[in-house]
């Protein structure tokens, strides 16, 4: 089974703070994903990779970036937290169209940020 | 414009009926589309996909493409109260690499 890990299930920063989030996952996948979800809202695309140090933004990506060193970690970073980034935060991976079905997302379970 | 837009919710039918989930969007290039469940509190998890124009069945569920009109649709047939859940609908916005992009989800409860 593909298996999505965010570091931190719950975090409370302060305004101003610098915000990492980290997303492992051990399938090999080429694509990962960050989303937020808030709700009435659904799921926004923030940043998506689709290589190693390569990287896309997505719909919303104002506030913040990502790295993406090696193939398994993706991280998110909020450079300054402000109050309006309080929100659920998904990490996602699927594999490419060569390895399986593209689009498919695996999620990981999720990292709760509230800024303060 | 919203590139994913679904039926707005919350859905309530009884349990054995039928529900239905409809889902368009507007990128006429999409190829692939899926439906995603989300239990309250968990993550959403993968539970169809549909490249062609047709119907594909899996089990309770169908899904239902047809990209003239660029509709999507979920029927969950024999409906139980486990399958209250918000539903997502996403399209893979493929140019050169995947984009995922999700509607904003439609609350299903299923009234015993």
């Amino acid at each position: 089974d593909v298996k999505v890990t965010q570091s931190s299930r719950y975090l409370v920063k302060r305004t101003g703070e610098k915000v990492f989030l980290e997303c492992v996952q051990d399938m090999d996948h080429e694509n990962m994903f960050w989303y937020r979800q808030d709700p009435g809202l659904g799921l926004r695309l923030i940043y998506f990779s689709y290589d190693v140090k390569m990287k896309e933004k997505g719909d919303i990506p104002e506030g913040y970036s990502v790295s993406r060193e090696k193939k398994e970690r993706f991280s998110l970073i909020l450079e300054s937290a402000s109050t309006n980034q309080t929100s659920m935060y998904l990490c996602a991976s699927s594999p490419s169209p060569g390895q399986g079905i593209g689009g498919e997302l695996f999620f990981g379970e999720g990292s709760r940020l509230t800024v303060l | 414009q919203k590139e994913v837009e679904q039926n707005s919710g919350p859905l309530s039918v009884p349990e054995g009926a039928i529900a239905s989930l409809n889902c368009t969007y507007s990128d006429r290039g999409s190829q692939s589309f899926f439906w995603y469940r989300q239990y309250s509190g968990k993550s959403p998890e993968l539970i169809m996909s549909i490249y062609s124009n047709g119907d594909k069945e899996d089990g309770r569920f169908t899904a239902q493409l047809n990209k003239a009109s660029q509709y999507v649709s979920l029927l969950i047939r024999d409906s139980q109260p486990s399958d209250s859940a918000t539903y997502l609908c996403a399209v893979n916005i493929q140019t050169s690499y995947d984009k995922v992009i999700f509607g904003p989800g439609t609350s299903l409860s299923v009234i015993p």
